[in-house]
């Protein structure tokens, strides 16, 4: 079966300092994987999404990059995070759009 | 551009009660329409998908309809328990965009 794993669960920064979160999916290949953002009482914001190895697409322009390194890794990072970087971030994943999406524990970030 | 409503933001029952969420959207070009759960802090957890040829589709107490001509969706959770308390998503894959657009959520709380 496919699982997805997301860490860390939590993550506190300082203003200024550099971010990498990490996703990976187990037992699928070249899957579709999705950043997501949601702050506090709001809905998703999709932030970026790949549909293969270095394919990337941004949604919104931002403090904010996303990588694919290998088929089942996508890696969001900034070089500088900003206190507005601050939510809870989703990753997920899907075999194809007709098919939904499976998503994974999130991290809460706060930038401080 | 998809838009997804889901009304009312907040919802209040005592144990037991049938209820409904609803979920309305403007492009009725979907593909699919996902239901997800999403306990606090916590990543969505997919409660039900329905294809845009299906009708509804029924997982224990719950059931989900589609209406494609006029872009709404229905969950209904029979026989309400407190552990149903959590915020209720649907989002809607248009194949035209390749990726889905999420609702803001409907928080439900059902009280013992």
């Amino acid at each position: 079966s496919q699982t997805i794993h997301q860490w860390p669960a939590t993550l506190v920064q300082p203003v200024g300092s550099p971010l990498s979160l990490e996703c990976t999916v187990e037992g699928t290949s070249n899957p579709n994987l999705y950043w997501y953002r949601q702050a506090a009482g709001r809905g998703l914001q999709l932030l970026f999404y790949s549909v293969g190895i270095g394919q990337i697409s941004s949604e919104v322009p931002q403090n904010l990059s996303a990588s694919r390194p290998q088929d089942r890794q996508f890696i969001l990072s900034s070089k500088k995070l900003l206190l507005s970087d601050s939510g809870f971030y989703l990753c997920a994943w899907s075999p194809g759009g007709r098919y939904g999406y499976t998503f994974g524990s999130g991290t809460r970030l706060t930038v401080v | 551009k998809q838009e997804v409503t889901q009304i009312p933001a907040a919802l209040s029952v005592p144990e037991g009660e049938n209820l409904v969420l609803n979920c309305s959207f403007t492009d009725s070009a979907i593909y699919n329409l996902q239901w997800f759960r999403q306990d606090p802090g916590k990543g969505l957890t997919s409660l039900l998908l329905i294809q845009s040829s299906q009708r509804e589709q029924t997982s224990g107490r719950l059931n989900a309809s589609l209406d494609k001509s006029s872009g709404r969706s229905t969950l209904y959770i029979a026989a309400s328990q407190p552990g149903d308390s959590a915020t209720y998503l649907c989002a809607t894959y248009n194949t035209n965009a390749g990726k889905s657009t999420f609702g803001d959520g409907t928080t439900l709380t059902v009280k013992p």
